[in-house]
């Protein structure tokens, strides 16, 4: 049970460049989240699916998109990257049926730099 | 919108001492309010949580108190040890998300 995981753990892109950050949990979890983490700095939301099918933006949706592909995996893209993008990203899954009711497990973060 | 205010952002105690991080909500909706554990370079683990129909719930030495007139809840963490030493973040729930606290950066002293 490898609970969520995240590729890449690592990458460095060209302003202008864009990517997709993998995410997949086997828990069998309705819900599932995009955050990203500044450097000394809490957690923003960036888009959320709160079921299979379903998407919507968080605090922070501007500059990416999302894509539930099904109840496993959860993906982000960034379409042009900007420095201020610079972050380290973890998606996290829960088993609520859409309330965050229930305790968000974390996968173990990719840390992106735009130079 | 709803906003979760956390206090202190240091806190620095001498091993063995106790440790008290509070937070704010101010959304009388919520009704979930975890505590997560970041350690430097890793991801925030849950280390307790509380629900809005209990008043306090404990863990060996850690515990959360939760006060809903007053849309407060506190950890406590007992007889710290240099292994408590990480970044501890508050949250509460409404509807689809998890509102963050800012975080508090805990120091334990030898």
């Amino acid at each position: 049970n490898a609970g969520v995981t995240q590729t890449p753990k690592f990458q460095v892109l060209k302003t202008g460049q864009s990517m997709t950050l993998q995410c997949a949990q086997d828990m069998n979890h309705n819900s599932m989240y995009w955050y990203r983490q500044d450097p000394g700095m809490g957690l923003r939301l960036i888009y959320y699916s709160a079921s299979e099918g379903t998407t919507d933006k968080g605090e922070v949706p501007n500059g990416y998109n999302v894509s539930r592909l099904n109840k496993r995996e959860f993906s982000l893209r960034l379409e042009s990257a900007a420095p201020s993008q610079t972050s380290v990203y973890f998606c996290a899954s829960s088993e609520g049926g859409g309330r965050a009711s229930y305790e968000q497990y974390f996968g173990p973060g990719t840390r992106l730099t735009v130079t | 919108g709803e906003n979760v205010e956390q206090h202190p952002s240091t806190l620095s105690v001498q091993e063995g001492d106790s440790a008290v991080i509070k937070c704010t909500y101010s959304d009388s909706a919520s009704n979930y309010f975890p505590w997560y554990k970041q350690e430097l370079g890793k991801r925030p683990q849950l280390i307790i949580d509380i629900r809005s129909n209990v008043g306090e719930k404990k863990d060996q030495r850690i515990a959360v108190t939760l006060n809903k007139t007053a849309k407060h809840f506190s950890l406590h963490i007992t007889e710290t040890q240099p292994e408590d030493s990480a970044v501890y973040f508050c949250a509460a729930s409404i509807w689809y998300q998890l509102i963050w606290g800012a975080g508090t950066k805990l120091i334990i002293k030898p």
